[in-house]
């Protein structure tokens, strides 16, 4: 059973470009958490979604970030007009149908870095 | 307001030795479960241990142990027969439904 993958690992992107993360949940899991790293930091929350749905976007800053998490495909994390400040490690997590007890499996992470 | 503290940013302990890494958390719920997750060099997070909040009994997962204090609200690691592999940041964490929260992590390093 293949865990959490993200891709790219590592992305550079220029000021002003977009940028897309994304994650492919573990096998069988229906939630979907983003987290973002600054360095020498913990993990802030930013987002968690099931299957075509949000359920809370309460860490998500209000402009220029997105996530999705469509019926198909992996969930992705959109950064639009990406700022120095934006740098980061982003983390995926994934967990069974109820999240409650359920620990969270992590993916390796996306090192953005903006130029 | 759901907070996590790890006061301690920073720790080391000798190969072989027990370190304890502390822990306190902040919530109104009375449901919740606890988490310590490692992350190493490789920053790759891993679950070390869980706690289920109803239950009084302290998680054990071979040298990981924690000392969990309800009413105080504190969740503290015991790491003993420390190994080299155990360097790494240790996060607190704990979910009361949606949402995760974690700490700002401890740095440990084992000491050869």
């Amino acid at each position: 059973n293949a865990g959490v993958m993200q891709n790219p690992r590592h992305l550079v992107r220029r000021r002003g470009q977009e940028a897309r993360l994304r994650c492919s949940p573990m096998k069988g899991h229906s939630h979907v958490y983003w987290y973002r790293q600054l360095p020498e930091e913990g993990l802030k929350f930013m987002v968690y979604l099931q299957k075509e749905n949000i359920i809370d976007e309460s860490g998500m800053p209000k402009e220029r970030f997105s996530a999705e998490f469509p019926k198909e495909g992996p969930s992705i994390l959109r950064i639009q007009q990406v700022v120095r400040g934006d740098s980061a490690a982003y983390f995926c997590a994934s967990s069974p149908t109820l999240a409650g007890g359920y620990e969270q499996y992590f993916g390796p992470g996306t090192r953005l870095t903006v130029t | 307001a759901q907070t996590v503290t790890q006061s301690q940013p920073e720790m080391s302990v000798q190969e072989a030795e027990t370190v304890t890494l502390s822990c306190t958390y902040d919530t109104s719920e009375n449901n919740y479960y606890l988490f310590w997750y490692k992350q190493p060099p490789s920053r790759q997070m891993i679950l070390v241990i869980r706690q289920e909040a109803y239950k009084q009994q302290n998680a054990t997962e071979n040298r990981f142990s924690v000392n969990f204090q309800k009413a105080a609200k504190s969740f503290s690691l015991k790491i003993s027969d420390s190994q080299l592999g155990d360097t790494a940041m240790y996060f607190c964490a704990f979910n009361t439904g949606n949402q995760f929260y974690f700490g700002t992590g401890t740095s440990l390093t084992v000491i050869p």
